[in-house]
């Protein structure tokens, strides 16, 4: 079965760096884009970045822009997010999600991990 | 404030029907595919709906929705208490250039 755990959450000093780790299992990793979407404590979901299958395209939201990076390692089945700069309106549980279709961009988030807590505080 | 726009809560009565709207504009749901998100409490969320009114595999035909102009809708029948939790509409907008969620709405089995 499908299966996205989501590691590498803490509390973080607004300016400092984080990177947060996605570990697919139970699908083909390589044939699906992956995108990282956040909700911030009692709020709604917001989208922040895709990348394609084969890692060579990267679409990010603007509130992240210039400031996350997303990448992935189809030979670990693992996708990342680098997050520098974090300020405090980045505090949010951020969740990996697979798109619903093989290599497309169709902004369908089929599957969803358990999520990981990033606290930007001082 | 979200371009999508949905009531903050819904509720009817075991078995009964409640219906989730949606609304948008011309530039996000007018003129693109709008899908529906379950989140039960402590949960991720779940899609329920794609491309207006298709459901992935395992999701049951209770769930349904539909799409006319710049609104969609969501329609869940004969509820069961384990329905309850958040909804989520989503929807492309070509303005923003980016997936755009509504800002959920709480459905309660009375």
């Amino acid at each position: 079965q499908v299966q996205l755990v989501e590691s590498g959450g803490g509390v973080v000093q607004p300016g400092r760096s984080l990177r947060l780790s996605c570990a697919a299992s139970g699908f083909t990793f390589s044939g699906y884009d992956m995108h990282w979407v956040r909700q911030a404590p009692g709020k709604g979901l917001e989208w922040v970045a895709v990348v394609s299958y084969d890692g060579n395209t990267k679409f990010y939201a603007d509130s992240v822009k210039g400031r996350f990076t997303i990448s992935r390692d189809n030979s670990k089945n693992t996708l990342y997010l680098q997050m520098n700069s974090l300020r405090a309106e980045d505090t949010a549980l951020y969740y990996c999600a697979k798109d619903l279709e093989w290599e497309l961009t169709e902004y369908y988030f089929d599957y969803w991990g358990q999520g990981t807590l990033v606290t930007v505080s001082s | 404030q979200s371009v999508l726009t949905q009531p903050p809560s819904a509720s009817a009565a075991p078995g009964q029907k409640v219906t989730i709207s949606c609304s948008g504009s011309s530039s996000n749901i007018g003129n693109n595919y709008v899908s529906w998100y379950q989140q039960l409490p402590g949960t991720a969320p779940k899609l329920l709906i794609y491309d207006n009114n298709k459901r992935p595999s395992g999701i049951p035909d209770r769930f349904s929705g539909s799409k006319s102009g710049t609104s969609a809708s969501l329609a869940i029948s004969g509820l069961q208490s384990e329905d309850e939790g958040q909804y989520y509409c989503a929807a492309w907008d070509d303005t923003l250039n980016v997936v755009v969620f509504g800002e959920g709405t709480r459905v309660t089995v009375l």
